[in-house]
Order: C-alpha cells, then sequence, then structure tokens
C-alpha cells in the first residue's frame, strides 16, 4: 500500500515568509508525528496528533510554528515569519495507534531552506 | 529528562563481517524498541521492532534487548557495503513519544 507521503519535496523560501508543509499518512493511521532534523543531528520531536487532536505540542520550538490535523488523515505544519534557524528537513511519520506498541512510518520529508 | 545514548561512530567493519550497534537508555519503565535505519539524504526506515527481552532475528539482522542492563543492540551479519548507513535506536515508553538516539554511521568497506 502507499507510504506516507510529504510535499513539497523542497522548498527555498526567503527569510520572513511563511510556509505550509503537507503530510499524507497511510491510510488508517490514526497517530501522526511531526520530527525535525537539521543537517548531521537527530530527529526532533515537534508535535503529536491522535486523530484531529494534539495532546503534546510541547515540541513546536516557537509560536510562530503550528499544526493542524483534519479528516484524521492530512496534517500541515505552518512556519510564520521563517527564520534561517528554521532550515532543516521536516519529517512526518504516522502509526496505527500512538499509545500501543506502534511502529512509525516516516515520510520522505520536506527539505526547507529559509535564505 | 529521557534519554537514548549511541555512539555516533563510524564504525567501520570489512564486507562479510558482523556490526554490532548498540544503545542504552535511561528511562526504566520503556516497552518497545526500534532500529532505523537512514542512509544519506533519505528519511528513517524502520528495520527492527523488538519488545521483550532476548533475541530477535530477521533475516541478516537481530536485535537484542536486555531490560535489566537498559540496553538493546542490532547486530547485522554478513555486512555489505549497502548496509553503509546511520542506525537510530528509537526507545517509548507507555505514552505515544518515540525518543530516538543521534544515531551510529555504519560504514562497510568492500
Amino acid at each position: 500500500g502507499a507510504g506516507v507521503s510529504q510535499s513539497p519535496s523542497n522548498k527555498v523560501t526567503e527569510k520572513g515568509k511563511d510556509v505550509e508543509l503537507r503530510c499524507d499518512p497511510i491510510s488508517g493511521h490514526t497517530a501522526l508525528y511531526w520530527y525535525r532534523q537539521r543537517l548531521g543531528q537527530g530527529l526532533e520531536f515537534l508535535i503529536y496528533f491522535q486523530g484531529n487532536s494534539a495532546p503534546d505540542k510541547s515540541g513546536l520550538p516557537s509560536d510562530r510554528f503550528s499544526a493542524e490535523r483534519t479528516g484524521e488523515s492530512v496534517s500541515t505544519l505552518t512556519i510564520q515569519r521563517t527564520q534561517q534557524e528554521d532550515s532543516a528537513v521536516y519529517l512526518c511519520a504516522s502509526s496505527w495507534s500512538g499509545t500501543e506498541a506502534m511502529e512509525q512510518f516516516f515520510g520522505p520529508g520536506t527539505r526547507l531552506t529559509v535564505l | 529528562q529521557k534519554e537514548v545514548e549511541q555512539n555516533s561512530g563510524p564504525l567501520s567493519v570489512p564486507e562479510g563481517a558482523i556490526a554490532s550497534l548498540n544503545c542504552t537508555y535511561s528511562d526504566r519503565v520503556s516497552q518497545s524498541f526500534f532500529w532505523y535505519r537512514q542512509y544519506s539524504g533519505k528519511s528513517p526506515e524502520l528495520i527492527m521492532s523488538i519488545y521483550s527481552n532476548g533475541d530477535k532475528e530477521d533475516g541478516r539482522f537481530t536485535a537484542q534487548l536486555n531490560k535489566a542492563s537498559q540496553y538493546v543492540s542490532l547486530l547485522i551479519r554478513d555486512s555489505q557495503p549497502s548496509d553503509s548507513a546511520t542506525y537510530l535506536c528509537a526507545v517509548k515508553d507507555s505514552s505515544y513519544k518515540l525518543i530516538f538516539g543521534s544515531g551510529t554511521r555504519l560504514l562497510v568497506r568492500p
């Protein structure tokens, strides 16, 4: 079956502009996660969705970052007034459930470059 | 603060050898353990999951878990140059969150 998809695959933007990143999870997966990976670094947790609600937003770096999920499917991560330190690969993952011992499957990521 | 520790490497092994990758974790209530492989410029790919003490084998990969020592490892038998990648250890407690280690870079020399 289809895996997790993300769009765009690459995004170059100017400092101060807003960007929107999209994630389409595996069909039927109720849990969805966003991570950030800076060059040469590990994965940094951003936010977790169970269904359409986000019980944990603690990983969002600042109030410029927000995310939503609709229809227990597609999620969008929005970064307002982008800064150069936002440059990273943004990864989305999904799993059948957030609370059981369920494997997370990752999408290909969106590489964001802020000039 | 829950932590997952891995040696950053690189771990260099000759083709055909066994590569042994290690991971320790700090949270004693951790229940689920995962190994991901990440090629340069690509996203992490799940290769093994293990939930109970002991060994779990899948092809050339064996995951080993010792909860008393808070230690999980991944053995890759008959290592191939195509196994060269960064291997991420991830640990999940009773909640939803996966805590990732920073990864070990493996280099398999032809």
